[in-house]
Parts: C-alpha cells; sequence; structure tokens
C-alpha cells in the first residue's frame, strides 16, 4: 500500500494528558500537512512541512500543540495537556510541489476523543 | 475572509435519480478539487479542475468548474447507494500558500436503495 498512513486510527484520552499521532505520507511526496476536522465541518489547515522545514501555521495551532517531520519522511502531531475542545478528527496529507497544480492526497485520519 | 460554500448541506434522495451539488465562492481560485469522505476515514480525492469552464467526468460524476473560477458543481446520474458521503470541495489560489488551500464544509449525500 502507497497511501497515506496515519496511526492510531483512533484515541481515547482523559483531559489533561498528551498524545501523539504519527503519519506516514506517500513516500515520493515532499509536502505533509497536518488539518483538524470536526463534526459537520470541512478539514481545517494546521500546519505543513516542506521536506523536514515546518514552513507555516495556523493560528488555530496553540502552544500545546507542536508537530515533527525529522528525516522529511514521517511526521508526529503531539498535543499536550489535552482538552476536551480537541476532540476532533486529525488529518494527515501529502503532495509532491513540482511547481504546478497540487494535489494533497489524505490519509485515513485519527479520530481523538478527550473525555 | 474567503470562504467555499457548498449547497445544500444535506442531500438525501432515492437510487437511481440524478442530483448537483454546489461550491461557490467570491474569490477566484487557480484550481478546485473534489473529495469524497466516508465516515470515520480521511477524503479521497475525485477530480481536479483547473481551467475556467473546465468539464470533467468520472463514470456517472460530472464537474464542472467556472468560467470566472469562483465556482463549481458537481452533478451525478443515476444515483446509487454508493455514492453516499460527504462531498468536499477546496481551492487553492494562485501563488497561494498552503493556509490558503480553503476546503467547504461539504454536502452530506444519503442515497436511499
Amino acid at each position: 500500500d502507497t497511501g497515506v498512513s496515519q496511526d492510531p486510527r483512533h484515541k481515547i484520552t482523559k483531559r489533561g494528558q498528551n498524545v501523539t499521532f504519527r503519519c506516514d505520507p506517500i513516500s515520493e511526496h515532499n509536502r505533509l500537512y497536518w488539518y483538524r476536522q470536526t463534526l459537520g465541518q470541512g478539514p481545517e489547515f494546521l500546519t505543513y512541512f516542506q521536506n523536514e522545514a515546518q514552513l507555516e501555521k495556523s493560528r488555530l495551532l496553540s502552544d500545546r500543540f507542536s508537530a515533527e517531520r525529522p528525516k522529511g519522511s514521517f511526521s508526529t502531531l503531539e498535543i499536550q495537556r489535552t482538552e476536551q475542545g480537541d476532540s476532533a478528527m486529525y488529518l494527515c496529507a501529502s503532495s509532491q510541489d513540482r511547481g504546478g497544480v497540487e494535489t494533497q492526497y489524505f490519509g485515513p485520519g485519527t479520530r481523538l476523543l478527550v473525555l | 475572509t474567503q470562504l467555499l460554500e457548498q449547497s445544500p448541506q444535506f442531500l438525501s434522495i432515492q437510487e437511481g435519480e440524478n442530483l448537483t451539488v454546489y461550491c461557490n465562492s467570491s474569490s477566484v481560485f487557480s484550481s478546485l478539487q473534489w473529495y469524497r469522505q466516508e465516515p470515520g476515514e480521511g477524503p479521497v480525492l475525485l477530480v481536479t479542475v483547473v481551467t475556467g469552464g473546465e468539464v470533467k467526468k468520472l463514470k456517472r460524476l460530472t464537474f464542472q468548474f467556472g468560467d470566472a473560477r469562483k465556482d463549481s458543481s458537481l452533478h451525478i446520474t443515476a444515483a446509487q447507494p454508493g455514492d453516499t458521503g460527504l462531498y468536499l470541495c477546496a481551492g487553492a489560489q494562485e501563488y497561494s500558500s498552503a493556509s490558503k488551500i480553503i476546503f467547504g464544509s461539504g454536502t452530506r449525500l444519503s442515497i436511499r436503495p
């Protein structure tokens, strides 16, 4: 399978705990994105990487959120001191920057529930 | 603020009927994509349209990009239960940064057998 994969698919945690999600992009893709999607809404951009460099962060990404892509391959998204409002689907997408039309391919997502 | 408005928000129709869903904005987009998302899964890309007035067909699905590249429509002919899902449009502006790829809130489609 050469698609985008995410792990875990589901996470239930208690308020105040830290959680970490992993995303493995399509292997030849140099761009990796994180989105958050709440019920009834489309995905909202959180941050993106070009290779290992984190180039943009949304204002949605509070200081409790941190993302890394240490070797320009897989990425992790960590949420510290989770809050109930963090409950959402966290989606990862990857793309190849060829200077033209960019197409993002999404993973299956990690559904987070904070109790 | 750029917004992509999708209509209708919800649509439930009988198998075999035709339907059209819309994606509208006041902004011009260099490209627009349609995705379908099933519950508990990530969005799956259906099509990318780039040129104003462009029409693309994917089996029973017909996608059109508006002449001014501000809007798009998705028409499904003879809908089937397998078409059920959340249909999302996403637009990118020319020379936009990644954060400028905007998603609509989707049309939730239900096809009754």
